[in-house]
């Protein structure tokens, strides 16, 4: 079954670096998703994107954050310049459709720890 | 804007019992409702999704749950459980209107002891 993957599975960062965590969605999926979820707390939704654009992004999304498809199966996300508060799982999701009804298929996660 | 209140952080079931993990959302508009599960280790899986229709939605695993309007509430429920069913469970809402994010719970930490 196709299937979402996430590099790397851990990631470890000085504050102040720069990150990009990869993802690989599902290889005829359209919509692509990023989720995090700091420890002890809600899963909560970052940015969503289709047709090589942001379609929606919560106020989590600020300009350290960024998104791209840099090739025809990757999705990338970029944080520019890590803080403590950025340590967390991240999510990578993708959907055939964007529509209400079209599942979301996750990835296993990155763990990002920022020291 | 919608919101998930999963009531319980953790149930402890010992094998072969049942169990129900509660959920209950709010919005101001129409909405669907999921349940993923994360085992160790993996990512999040859908067990099942109410958009329409019958009430009692059917998923994997042997997992059901009841979606109830007048009390806001998606319920998840197994008739009898396995050390297996072990994990993370999360409900979620997503708004109907074209909106495609998801709204998640703070999740329910299910162990099922021998």
């Amino acid at each position: 079954e196709p299937e979402v993957t996430q590099t790397p599975s851990h990631q470890v960062t000085q504050m102040g670096q720069e990150v990009i965590l990869r993802c690989v969605p599902i290889s005829n999926h359209l919509y692509f998703y990023w989720y995090r979820q700091i420890l002890g707390q809600k899963v909560e939704f970052l940015v969503s994107f289709y047709n090589n654009e942001i379609s929606e992004k919560s106020e989590i999304f600020d300009d350290q954050f960024s998104v791209e498809r840099p090739d025809g199966s990757n999705f990338t996300l970029k944080i520019r310049s890590t803080k403590l508060e950025d340590s967390a799982m991240y999510f990578c999701a993708s959907s055939a459709g964007g529509g209400g009804t079209d599942t979301q298929y996750f990835g296993p996660g990155t763990r990002l720890t920022v020291l | 804007a919608q919101s998930v209140t999963q009531l319980d952080s953790q149930v402890p079931v010992f094998e072969e019992a049942p169990v129900e993990l509660r959920c209950n959302y709010s919005s101001s508009v129409s909405v669907y409702l999921f349940w993923y599960v994360q085992y160790p280790n993996q990512g999040l899986q859908l067990l099942l999704k109410y958009l329409s229709g019958s009430t009692l939605v059917k998923g994997i695993n042997g997992f059901e749950a009841e979606f109830n309007k007048s009390q806001t509430s998606f319920h998840l429920r197994k008739p009898s459980v396995h050390i297996s069913d072990t994990a993370e469970y999360f409900c979620a809402v997503r708004a109907s209107g074209g909106y495609n994010k998801l709204i998640f719970g703070a999740g329910t930490r299910l162990a099922v002891h021998p």
